[in-house]
């Protein structure tokens, strides 16, 4: 059974840096087509895709955001961490990490997700 | 921002039968797979379909998928209380090289 979580502040200032940890089991990202992927949905809004890492370190991102992203994996650890940075009020969002099944290109299961304001 | 294009809203009375059709390009569904998920109010997005018209272990065959040229649908029969949700559809995106997601469609059961 694969579960994933979210970790990471609840309230961020604007300009500074939010990192995010997702950790999970079930699964390893050493394994072949095995992926993390990073999905935010804003208050009342749709959802937003934000990054990608594969197994073999393959990085994927938003077009519009690439320039304040960064993914990476400890795969010792079961964990992948999110990096935005200059973070703005509208980034305020729930923010949710998933399996991603690289043979089935889908997201088959996913974190509660964790909720993130941006406010001074 | 969304590049795949959902209606915003569907309604029908328990037991009756709604579709949710997702519009995208021949950059997304015209070349990938289409996934469907279900977030049910408060709660997480769920995988419904996969691979277009593939539904998980557990998922019950009254929610099925279909895929068209650049344009999918996802159905819904003997519609219940507990359907009532947020369905969205998702592709990955060759010219973005990303993800991209649907609009978002609710479901309302009258």
């Amino acid at each position: 059974q694969i579960t994933l979580k979210e970790s990471g502040p609840t309230l961020v200032k604007p300009t500074q840096t939010l990192t995010l940890t997702c950790t999970f089991s079930g699964f390893s990202l050493s394994t072949n087509a095995m992926g993390v992927g990073w999905i935010r949905q804003p208050p009342g809004k749709a959802l937003e895709w934000l990054a990608l890492i594969y197994w073999d370190d393959d990085k994927r991102y938003s077009p519009s955001l690439k320039s304040r992203l960064s993914i990476v994996k400890d795969t010792s650890r079961n964990q992948v961490v999110l990096r935005m940075t200059n973070i703005d009020p509208v980034d305020t969002a729930t923010y949710y990490c998933a399996h991603r099944d690289g043979d089935r290109l889908t997201y088959d299961s996913w974190g509660q997700g964790t909720p993130v304001t941006v406010s001074s | 921002q969304s590049v795949l294009t959902q209606p915003p809203s569907v309604s029908a009375a328990p037991g009756q039968k709604v579709t949710i059709s997702c519009s995208g390009s021949s950059s997304n569904i015209g070349y990938y797979y289409v996934s469907w998920y279900q977030q049910l109010p408060g709660t997480a997005p769920k995988l419904l379909i996969y691979e277009n018209d593939k539904r998980p272990s557990g998922i019950p065959d009254r929610f099925s998928g279909s895929k068209s040229g650049t344009s999918a649908t996802l159905g819904i029969t003997g519609l219940q209380t507990g359907d009532e949700a947020d369905y969205y559809c998702g592709s990955w995106d060759r010219s973005l090289n990303a993800e991209v997601f649907g609009t978002g469609t609710r479901v309302t059961v009258l």
